[in-house]
């Protein structure tokens, strides 16, 4: 059974840096093929694509936030981190992990974790 | 970035409807389109892969059909459990995107 995790800090200053790490169990991000995303939800709004790291570690970032964004993966813990520099309040949002496979779709996702920026 | 434009914004219908859902991309993605389900408070939830495969564990009664730029999400007839809010995301290039959403309510 896949499962994933989020956890980090539930409120950030503007200006900080937010670290995120997803900690997942059923599968490796060794193995050829898994890749794993992270996705953003403000309150009420859209889903949004940050970040992905695959197995070869190849990363990609979204446009509008690549300046601001970092992902990285520690294979023997099973954990993926996300960094994110400069907060602010537009950045109040659920940020979600989950495994991408690629054409199979992003699945499972975690359970989320909200992060509120304010000062 | 591929742009992926969902119609409508929201939606309200009835128990027994049949729904479709449209997802148009800003250029050709082939069949490199999933649908999400999203409940509130929840994670999504994949539904179909690949533009028409059903995620194993997801009711027959959703479907998906498109390629190129036009996709569409069917639900043959409603149920309760099915209001919610509807996300398409391509899968055809990075950055992934995702369509703005289409919420479905109880009419």
């Amino acid at each position: 059974q896949v499962t994933l995790k989020e956890s980090g800090p539930a409120l950030v200053k503007p200006t900080q840096t937010l670290t995120l790490t997803c900690t997942f169990s059923g599968f490796s991000l060794s193995t050829s093929g898994m890749r794993v995303s992270w996705i953003r939800q403000p309150p009420g709004k859209a889903l949004e694509w940050l970040a992905r790291i695959d197995w070869d570690d190849d990363k990609f970032y979204s446009t509008s936030l690549k300046t601001r964004l970092t992902i990285s993966k520690d294979t023997s813990k099973n954990q993926v981190v996300l960094t994110m520099t400069n907060m602010d309040p537009v950045d109040t949002a659920t940020y979600y992990c989950a495994r991408d496979g690629g054409d199979l779709g992003v699945d499972p996702w975690g359970q989320g974790t909200l992060v509120t920026v304010s000062s | 970035d591929i742009q992926m434009t969902q119609s409508p914004s929201s939606l309200s219908a009835s128990v027994g409807d049949r729904v479709t859902i449209t997802c148009r991309a800003s250029q050709s993605i082939r069949g490199h389109l999933n649908w999400y389900q999203q409940k509130p408070g929840k994670a999504p939830k994949l539904l179909i892969y690949t533009a028409s495969s059903l995620q194993s564990g997801v009711p027959l009664r959703f479907s998906g059909s498109g390629s190129g730029t036009d996709f569409t999400l069917t639900i043959s007839s409603l149920q309760s459990e099915d209001f919610a809010t509807y996300y398409c995301q391509q899968s055809y290039t990075t950055p992934r995107t995702f369509g703005q959403g289409t919420k479905l309510e109880i009419k």
